[in-house]
């Protein structure tokens, strides 16, 4: 069965230091997309970033980028620079194979940047 | 730059009142879901939709009913509402087809609060 794994119920970081958010996955399927969401104090749901399990670089978006490990099985966030404003809850996803297109969840990080 | 709306944004119900929570998305989506997100808790899937007439179950259906009647609304509702429906419920969409197709894009949630 697929799953998703976020080990790190929360995190403190200082400002203007890079974060790395862990996330290791499960699944059997050669053919899988992994996804991060952030949700800040006020309560939407914004996507991140998506890794696609053919993609042959790493995914990048500004100050987000997903280290990519297919062998270990791990997609971890990283956060570059972080800013105050990066204080959210941040939840790691899987695409999930046997029903189209409907995602498996984390339990998700709670990441408190310290000014 | 609407994306997917959500109304309304906070509703208290009594034991037994019925509501409809609406969703509508602008941007010729596909697939559409529906989610409750308790305190604390990650995301649980109640209902999904692949096209206009089309729905599914998720994980956790019990006490609501869904429709999808065209390709931009798909409303959610709860029939005799009970103190455990509390929670703050997200609907969101996802393109279905192209590089983009599985990323999900989210309202901005309603709280609902069961007395």
């Amino acid at each position: 069965a697929q799953k998703i794994t976020q080990t790190q119920p929360g995190m403190f970081v200082q400002e203007k230091e890079a974060v790395t958010l862990d996330c290791t996955y499960d699944t059997s399927d050669p053919s899988y997309g992994l996804f991060w969401y952030k949700q800040p104090s006020s309560g939407e749901m914004i996507f991140l970033i998506y890794q696609g399990s053919y993609d042959q670089q790493n995914a990048t978006e500004g100050r987000y980028s997903l280290n990519f490990q297919k062998a270990r099985k791990s997609a971890n966030l990283v956060i570059s620079a972080s800013q105050l404003g990066d204080s959210a809850m941040y939840f790691c996803a899987m695409r999930r194979t046997d029903s189209n297109y409907q995602l498996i969840w984390g339990a998700g990080t709670k990441l408190i940047i310290k000014p | 730059n609407a994306g997917v709306t959500q109304t309304p944004k906070f509703r208290i119900l009594k034991i037994g009142q019925s509501m409809t929570l609406q969703c509508t998305q602008d941007m010729n989506h596909n697939y559409m879901y529906w989610y409750r997100q308790d305190p604390g808790m990650g995301l649980k899937l109640i209902y999904y939709s692949v096209g206009a007439g089309i729905t599914d179950k998720g994980e956790v259906p019990n006490g609501y009913n869904v429709s999808r009647s065209t390709t931009e609304d798909f409303p959610l509702r709860l029939e005799l509402a009970a103190p455990s429906q509390t929670s703050v419920y997200f609907c969101a969409s996802s393109p279905g087809t192209g590089k983009a197709k599985n990323i999900q894009y989210f309202g901005a949630g309603t709280r609902l609060s069961v007395l």
